[in-house]
């Protein structure tokens, strides 16, 4: 049981290139979260979703895409990437409103 | 809009200190619940607590209690005897009726430096 999973862990890019970062979770949850946090600014909520094949936006949804195909997977994608998404990454599922987090993706945009 | 204000930013304090992290929020629903997760130095976030609007009795974890009061919209969470594995920064977070209770809102973080 490996909870939620993230990849990659570490990303540097350069300004205008794209990437996806995987978010995965065998507990068999419906909800799937990817925040940011930045530092003093806490976690803010980029897109959720809540169930497979929908999504919603979040408090900083601006520059991010997200798709969830399948259940157990919550992909978000960096059309053009942009310094001011420096940042780290974390994804979460829940159950019963306890979310379960991943170990972060440190992005870096040069 | 639902709110959590976490006033300190950072806290310093010697081995076996008592230590209180203050939590407000703000919220016009009269069901919610409220919640405190721990990221250590490592970056995960670890789930603390989850406590619901209804239940207002302080809650005993260990060296960990928490202190619920709805009249201040307070949920502050006390390390009695702290030790140097409590440096962290602990975020408290407040969760929103309208997608089941499973969106939550945090506030900006304490963190907590315990020195030998």
């Amino acid at each position: 049981n490996a909870g939620v999973t993230q990849t990659p862990k570490f990303r540097v890019l350069k300004t205008g290139q794209s990437m996806t970062l995987l978010c995965a979770q065998d507990m068999n949850h419906e909800y799937m979260y990817w925040y940011r946090q930045d530092p003093g600014m806490g976690l803010r909520l980029i897109h959720y979703s809540v169930g497979e094949g929908t999504t919603a936006k979040g408090e900083v949804p601006d520059g991010y895409n997200v798709s969830r195909l399948k259940k157990q997977n919550f992909l978000l994608g960096l059309e053009s990437a942009a310094p001011s998404q420096t940042s780290v990454y974390f994804c979460a599922s829940s159950v019963l409103s306890e979310q379960y987090f991943g170990p972060g993706t440190r992005l870096t945009v040069t | 809009a639902q709110k959590v204000t976490q006033a300190q930013t950072e806290i310093s304090v010697v081995e076996k200190e008592d230590v209180t992290l203050d939590c407000v929020y703000e919220t016009r629903d009269t069901t919610y619940y409220l919640f405190w997760y721990k990221q250590p130095p490592s970056g995960e976030l670890v789930f603390l607590i989850r406590r619901n609007s209804f239940d207002e009795q302080n809650e005993i974890s260990g060296r960990y209690s928490w202190n619920f009061q709805k009249s201040t919209s307070s949920f502050n969470f006390t390390i009695t005897a702290s030790q140097v594995v409590d440096s962290a920064v602990y975020f408290c977070a407040l969760s929103e009726p309208n997608t089941g209770f499973q969106k939550l809102v945090f506030g900006t973080g304490t963190r907590l430096l315990v020195s030998p």
